[in-house]
């Protein structure tokens, strides 16, 4: 079965500095998709970044980039220049298993980020 | 906003009715997601559809059904609710439905109260 992990319920970072929040995964699959999603208090889940697991490169946007290390299954976010708004919550998930549905996710159980002036 | 609609966003009821949560994806993805967000549990699947044929089921009660419709629309009927239903419900939609990429877009979900 696949799992997603995170291991920090809260972080906190001081404006304008990088934080980098935790994601490992368990999967049998050679091929799987990992991604990030925002929560902020209103509730939305916003789509931050994906990677697949044969890129090669580390995926970036904009002040998001996941740090994909294969061999640890790990998949961590690492935001730059954090901005008040960055403060919510944070989901690293998992594309399933083919034989149950290629496309449906598997989430963690988040990391709340606040980010202080 | 991600393009995908979910109406209503709060619904309150009482124990042991039924409720329809709509959806309506992005214009031009075929396939949708419905994901249930509670304290207990986290989120969760609970179904896939792409264009108009169940693709997925996760851990979706039996008290709950799902359907889409030619216009891609999507509809989860919740019945017979119970307090611990109380949640938000998240649809989500992509372009295809398997193979890489196709990421999926949240709509804003709906909140569940059930009393």
């Amino acid at each position: 079965a696949q799992k997603i992990t995170q291991t920090q319920p809260g972080m906190f970072v001081q404006e304008k500095e990088a934080v980098t929040l935790d994601c490992t995964y368990d999967t049998s699959d050679q091929s799987y998709g990992l991604f990030w999603y925002k929560q902020p208090s209103s509730g939305e889940m916003i789509f931050l970044i994906y990677q697949g697991s044969y890129d090669e490169q580390n995926a970036t946007e904009g002040r998001y980039s996941l740090n994909f290390q294969k061999a640890r299954k790990s998949a961590n976010l690492v935001i730059s220049a954090s901005q008040l708004g960055d403060s919510a919550m944070y989901f690293c998930a998992m594309r399933g298993e083919f034989s149950g549905g290629y496309n449906k996710l598997i989430f963690g159980a988040g990391t709340r980020l606040a980010v202080h002036p | 906003d991600s393009g995908v609609t979910q109406t209503p966003k709060h619904l309150i009821t009482a124990t042991g009715q039924r409720v329809t949560l709509r959806c309506s994806p992005r214009s031009g993805d075929l396939s949708v997601y419905w994901y249930q967000q509670s304290l207990d549990q986290g989120l969760q699947f609970l179904i896939q559809y792409y264009n108009g044929e169940e693709r997925a089921k996760g851990n979706i009660l039996e008290r709950f059904s799902a359907q889409q419709f030619p216009d891609l629309h999507s509809e989860l009927n919740l019945s017979s609710l119970e307090l611990g239903d109380s949640a938000l419900y998240f649809c989500a939609s992509s372009v295809g439905d398997s193979g890489g990429g196709y990421e999926q877009y949240f709509g804003p979900g709906t909140r569940l109260t059930v009393t």
